[in-house]
Formats: C-alpha cells, sequence, structure tokens
C-alpha cells in the first residue's frame, strides 16, 4: 500500500465553522507534511511532522491547527478561516524527514471558505 | 533556501525524448536534487532525485553537471500522459530538511 488518503476530497465551510482535514498513510512512514496549494501556483509548504511531533511550523495562522495522533495519522484542524484560505490543501508522508527522502503526496482536499 | 529556476513552459511530441532543465547555482554541497510532476487534479508524484551522479528509473532519468549547478530531467518517449507541471527541487540542509517548491515547468504534449 503506497497511498497516501486524504478525506474529505471537497468542503466548504463558513468563516465561522470549525472543521478539520484529514490524512492517513500505512506505509509505517514517520514523517508527514501538510503544504497549500492556491489555483496555478505551486503547493507551499505549512507544517512538517517527525515522529509526531511538530518540526516545522512555516509561520502558519493559528486558526490552521495540526495535530499528529500517531505515526498514520495527520489532521489540519480549521477555525474561523478567511475566503483566501480557499486552497487545494495537500498531505505527504516519507519514511523519514531527511534531504534524500521521497515524499507521497494524497490527492488533497478542495476547500472553500464562504 | 536554496532556489531554483526552471523555463515557465514547454511543449514536446509524442514518443520523443523531453529535455526539462533546471538553474540551482546557489546550491549546497549536501543538497539533494528532487524532481516532482502534477498531473491535473492530482497531488504531486515523485518522479526521481539524485546527488552527485546521473540517475535513472523507470519514469526518467537525471542528467546532474559536473559543478552541480545545473541539472536536466530526461523523459525519453513522452506520451500524452506526461502533460504536466515539473517541479525541480532542492532539499535543504540541517535536521529540519524540507522540499520547499518552486514555480515549475508545464508541459504540453501533442501529438
Amino acid at each position: 500500500d503506497t497511498e497516501v488518503t486524504q478525506t474529505p476530497k471537497h468542503l466548504v465551510m463558513g468563516m465561522t465553522n470549525k472543521k478539520s482535514l484529514k490524512c492517513e498513510q500505512h506505509m509505517g512512514h514517520r514523517a508527514m507534511y501538510w503544504y497549500k496549494q492556491k489555483a496555478k501556483k505551486p503547493p507551499e509548504l505549512m507544517f512538517v511532522y517527525s515522529y509526531e511531533k511538530l518540526s516545522i511550523n512555516e509561520s502558519v495562522p493559528s486558526r490552521f491547527s495540526p495535530e499528529c495522533p500517531n505515526s498514520s495519522l495527520l489532521n489540519l484542524h480549521l477555525h474561523a478561516l478567511q475566503p483566501e484560505d480557499s486552497a487545494l490543501y495537500l498531505c505527504a508522508s516519507s519514511q523519514r524527514q531527511g534531504r534524500g527522502e521521497k515524499l507521497f503526496f494524497g490527492s488533497g482536499t478542495q476547500l472553500s471558505v464562504l | 533556501d536554496a532556489k531554483t529556476t526552471q523555463p515557465n513552459s514547454m511543449e514536446s511530441n509524442e514518443e520523443e525524448p523531453v529535455h526539462l532543465p533546471c538553474n540551482h547555482s546557489t546550491i549546497s554541497g549536501t543538497d539533494y536534487i528532487h524532481w516532482y510532476r502534477q498531473l491535473p487534479s492530482q497531488g504531486p508524484e515523485y518522479v526521481i532525485h539524485g546527488l552527485t551522479s546521473n540517475v535513472n528509473n523507470r519514469m526518467a532519468s537525471l542528467a546532474i553537471a559536473e559543478d552541480r549547478k545545473s541539472s536536466t530531467l530526461i523523459l525519453h518517449r513522452a506520451t500524452l500522459r506526461d502533460a504536466a507541471v515539473y517541479y525541480c527541487i532542492l532539499s535543504t540542509t540541517g535536521t529540519a530538511s524540507k522540499l520547499t517548491f518552486g514555480t515549475g515547468t508545464r508541459l504540453q504534449v501533442t501529438l
């Protein structure tokens, strides 16, 4: 199984809602990533978890709250988002966090904030 | 972070080889060179990566210049399914390693 599964595939939320994005992998990978991608732009790194601990936070606003409850699961909790947060949110995993590691990406969650 | 420079777009005919260039003049000695591609409506997909020597796999070949300031991704026979955005990325050094995507090259493949 070389898949990274993201749910839901699509999400529409209001600015006062609280929602969560979920990412799962069963490859035994110990590094997991959240990227954000606006239309026609490259993915931008948001967070990296290594061995279930937050390793990198790319100065992401606190309305985005990541969580890594175990080595297979990564969540992104969303609260009080703005319309400009509408984007494709991509999850990825790799065996370890390291320079030569290969990342496996999910298909993403397309988020629309109204 | 070390940066990469790629052409915005390239075109190729089907079943012909494609050479996608990437400049990375500020690469450090321990940075790996990665290539990913993103097909429409999908997440990025790993293509190949290398450090100093040329690399081959079932998808492509990676040719790295001797001074490592540039590299070329080679698709040996382009198909319509290879139409995608191709990203050349340098992985950062240090314990907090990460991949930072550049703007990429949009490859069009025509019959």
